[in-house]
């Protein structure tokens, strides 16, 4: 197996611009999440889906980000307008069955860099 | 509410040495534990988890962790650290008991550095 397939690996983006990560989970898993890693913060979780459905938000920062999972192999999180305070490493990770202890992979990450 | 503590921000240990990296948790039930590795510039790989059963779980890379429950402990070890070991461990844990949909709640990480 592939793995969880994030996309870009790097981006460096100015202020103003919109940002656009995507993620492809690892095949038949049913739960997507998307975290934030920062030095001052650690890592965060901003949303999670199960069977594409959004479950929770509760921790996208605000409304400047959103996230969608068209289909059951396709995520993407989105900000617009990007802060330079937005620059983190944003993960993709995915589990089957979550409720039942299973693991969750991670990707690779997505390094955002705002200027 | 769960919650998860790595009390040390950085661990050293010299290799061939045996390494401890700790690990505190608080749920109102029986927890689902697990530990992380993260690499330079990589991302979380999974290491080893515990569910249920023998308190002693053995993980990748030799890897082992050992369940206490009256300590509330979860703590990672490996007999003899290896340079390639250096790298920043996360510690997890979810409360399977309070029902719905749970979130896991990760440390702060703790940072291990292996000195030849």
């Amino acid at each position: 197996d592939a793995g969880v397939i994030q996309s870009p690996r790097h981006e460096v983006t100015e202020m103003g611009q919109e940002v656009t990560l995507r993620c492809k989970p690892i095949s038949g898993h049913d739960y997507l999440f998307w975290y934030r890693q920062t030095m001052m913060r650690g890592l965060e979780l901003l949303i999670y889906f199960n069977n594409n459905v959004p479950i929770d938000d509760s921790g996208m920062p605000e409304d400047r980000f959103s996230a969608k999972m068209p289909n059951a192999s396709f995520s993407t999180l989105k900000i617009q307008p990007s802060e330079p305070r937005d620059s983190a490493v944003y993960f993709c990770a995915s589990s089957l069955r979550w409720y039942s202890g299973n693991t969750i992979y991670f990707g690779e990450g997505s390094w955002l860099t705002v200027v | 509410a769960q919650s998860v503590a790595q009390p040390e921000d950085q661990v050293n240990v010299a290799e061939g040495n045996p390494l401890t990296v700790k690990c505190t948790y608080s749920v109102s039930g029986n927890p689902y534990l697990f530990w992380y590795v993260q690499y330079p510039n990589r991302g979380l790989q999974f290491l080893l988890k515990y569910i249920t059963g023998d308190n002693l779980v053995k993980g990748s890379y030799g890897f082992e962790a050992e369940f206490n429950k009256s300590q509330t402990s979860f703590h990672l070890k490996k007999p003899s650290a290896l340079v390639s070991d250096s790298a920043l461990y996360f510690c997890a844990v979810r409360d399977p008991v309070s029902g719905g949909y749970q979130k896991v709640t990760f440390g702060t990480g703790t940072k291990l550095q292996v000195i030849p």
